[in-house]
C-alpha cells in the first residue's frame, strides 16, 4: 500500500494559519492525494484532494510539491473547531474500485 | 440533507453472539465501505462494495461478513464477536470508478462486547 508520513501532533493558536505537512515519496503518477479529518467522537470528514496542481476550497488549501513526493494542507485561520486528527491519504486501486488506507494522522491542537 | 446513516449508534453484544450493524445512504453512491476503528487508532478498511462487486481486504478476518441487498443499504455481520472486536465501526460511501471522488462517512456504531 502507498504510504504517507505525517507528524504525530502539531499545535496552533486560534486565528493563525496552520501548515500540516505530509510526505508520500512512493506516490505513483496516478495516485490522488486526499485529506480527511476526524473530530472527537465523529466519523472522518473530507477536507480536500488533488493530483498535481494546488487546490483551494472553502475549508482549506492543498499545496502539492512539483515532484509530488510531499504536500501541505493549509488551514488559513485555525478555529477551535479545527482541532482534530488530520489524515493525509493516497487513494489507490483496491479490487474493482479505489480505496483509502488511513495512516496514523496528525493530531492538531488549537489553543484559544 | 443527503447523508450516511448508521444504526444503532451504540450496540452491546455478548461474546460469541452474532451481531449485525446497518448502514444506509441517501446519496445514491455506487460504493459502500466498512471500516473498523479501535481506540486511539486510525480507521482500518475491512471491505467495500462497488455496486454488487464485493472487495475484501486481505487481512479482514472471516468472522466479518457483509451484505448489500440494494444500493441504499449495507450490513456488517460479525458472526462470533470476540472481545477484540470492540470498536467503532464506520460506514462510508462514494461515487465509484475514479480516484477523485470523496468519501462520505457516517457517525459510526460503537460496538461493545461483554
Amino acid at each position: 500500500d502507498a504510504k504517507t508520513t505525517q507528524p504525530n501532533s502539531m499545535e496552533s493558536n486560534e486565528e493563525e494559519p496552520v501548515h500540516l505537512p505530509c510526505n508520500h515519496s512512493t506516490i505513483s503518477g496516478t495516485d490522488y492525494i486526499h485529506w480527511y479529518r476526524q473530530l472527537p467522537s465523529q466519523g472522518p470528514e473530507y477536507v480536500i484532494h488533488g493530483l498535481t496542481s494546488n487546490v483551494n476550497n472553502r475549508m482549506a488549501s492543498l499545496a502539492i510539491a512539483e515532484d509530488r513526493k510531499s504536500s501541505t494542507l493549509i488551514l488559513h485561520r485555525a478555529t477551535l473547531r479545527d482541532a482534530a486528527v488530520y489524515y493525509c491519504i493516497l487513494k489507490v486501486r483496491g479490487g474493482s474500485n479505489y480505496k483509502l488506507t488511513f495512516g496514523k494522522g496528525t493530531l492538531l491542537t488549537v489553543n484559544p | 440533507d443527503a447523508m450516511v446513516i448508521q444504526n444503532p449508534r451504540y450496540q452491546v453484544t455478548q461474546f460469541g453472539k452474532p451481531v449485525t450493524l446497518s448502514c444506509s445512504q441517501t446519496l445514491n453512491h455506487n460504493v459502500m465501505y466498512w471500516y473498523q476503528q479501535k481506540s486511539s487508532q486510525a480507521p482500518k478498511l475491512l471491505f467495500h462494495y462497488y455496486d454488487k462487486d464485493f472487495n475484501n481486504e486481505a487481512d479482514t478476518p472471516d468472522n466479518f461478513q457483509s451484505r448489500r441487498p440494494n444500493t441504499s443499504f449495507c450490513f456488517l455481520d460479525i458472526r462470533s464477536p470476540g472481545l477484540g472486536d470492540a470498536a467503532m465501526y464506520l460506514c462510508a460511501t462514494s461515487e465509484g470508478g475514479a480516484q477523485g471522488y470523496e468519501q462520505y462517512f457516517g457517525p459510526g456504531t460503537r460496538l461493545t462486547v461483554t
